[in-house]
């Protein structure tokens, strides 16, 4: 089993829609949780941080961490063509002795 | 633009051959970070340099070596190349040696074995 379970995808829906995009953990050590997009031919680019649980927002990024189920989820408001592309979670203790655990990536696709 | 810089941007090589991939930082960023990406095992770490030294090791296999410079830019040596070798490569950079604050990725280049 590994310690980052995210769902490939693809995941298609429509312009303006709302989207959901989760991963799940095994390490409850973990702390530290990202959202890194990665547009075609691209390196990854950080989207949303957060420490511990609760919520964070940013414009339309809303990243939640549920630690007592050990699930984090990133929410995309009002959908656009442009957000189409990877987004990879990642995760980490806060021992800085430890290095990022990815999740695999889903891909989404926005349809105009 | 990320800032970090990676060549060459393709590279198409044969089995049992060996090739450099290169990388400079972002400016003032001391640490430097390779990460292989592949379609059936998403984005490994294989190793992290901070200020010229080994900081921390991951799946990185033996045929595969790396070093940083004294000016920071960073190479990733990969021998003996193998089918399965063929993939993404990824060069990112941070501030420190804490994984805890923003990576900062270059576009990666891409590894074709035949």
């Amino acid at each position: 089993q590994k310690e980052v379970e995210q769902d490939p995808g693809p995941l298609s829906v429509p312009e303006g829609a709302i989207v959901s995009l989760n991963c799940t953990y095994s390490n409850s050590a973990f702390q530290y949780f990202m959202w890194y997009r990665q547009y075609s031919r691209k390196g990854p680019e950080l989207l949303m941080y957060t420490y511990s649980s609760g919520n964070k927002e940013d414009g339309r990024f809303t990243a939640q961490v549920d630690k007592s189920s050990k699930y984090i989820s990133l929410f995309i408001r009002d959908s656009q063509p442009s957000d189409s592309a990877t987004y990879l979670c990642a995760m980490t203790p806060m021992d800085s002795n430890y290095q990022l655990i990815w999740g695999a990536g889903t891909k989404l696709i926005i349809k105009p | 633009d990320s800032g970090v810089t990676q060549t060459p941007k393709h590279l198409i090589t044969a089995t049992g051959q060996r090739v450099t991939l290169r990388c400079s930082p972002r400016s003032g960023d001391l640490s430097v970070y390779w990460y292989q990406q592949s379609l059936d095992q998403g984005l490994q770490f294989l190793i992290q340099y901070y200020n010229g030294e080994e900081r921390a090791k991951g799946n990185i296999l033996e045929r595969f070596s790396a070093q940083q410079f004294p000016d920071l830019h960073s190479e990733l040596n990969l021998s003996s190349l193998e089918l399965g070798d063929s993939a993404l490569y990824f060069c990112a950079s941070s501030l420190d040696y804490r994984v805890t604050g923003e990576l900062f990725f270059g576009e990666g280049s891409r590894l074709t074995v035949l």
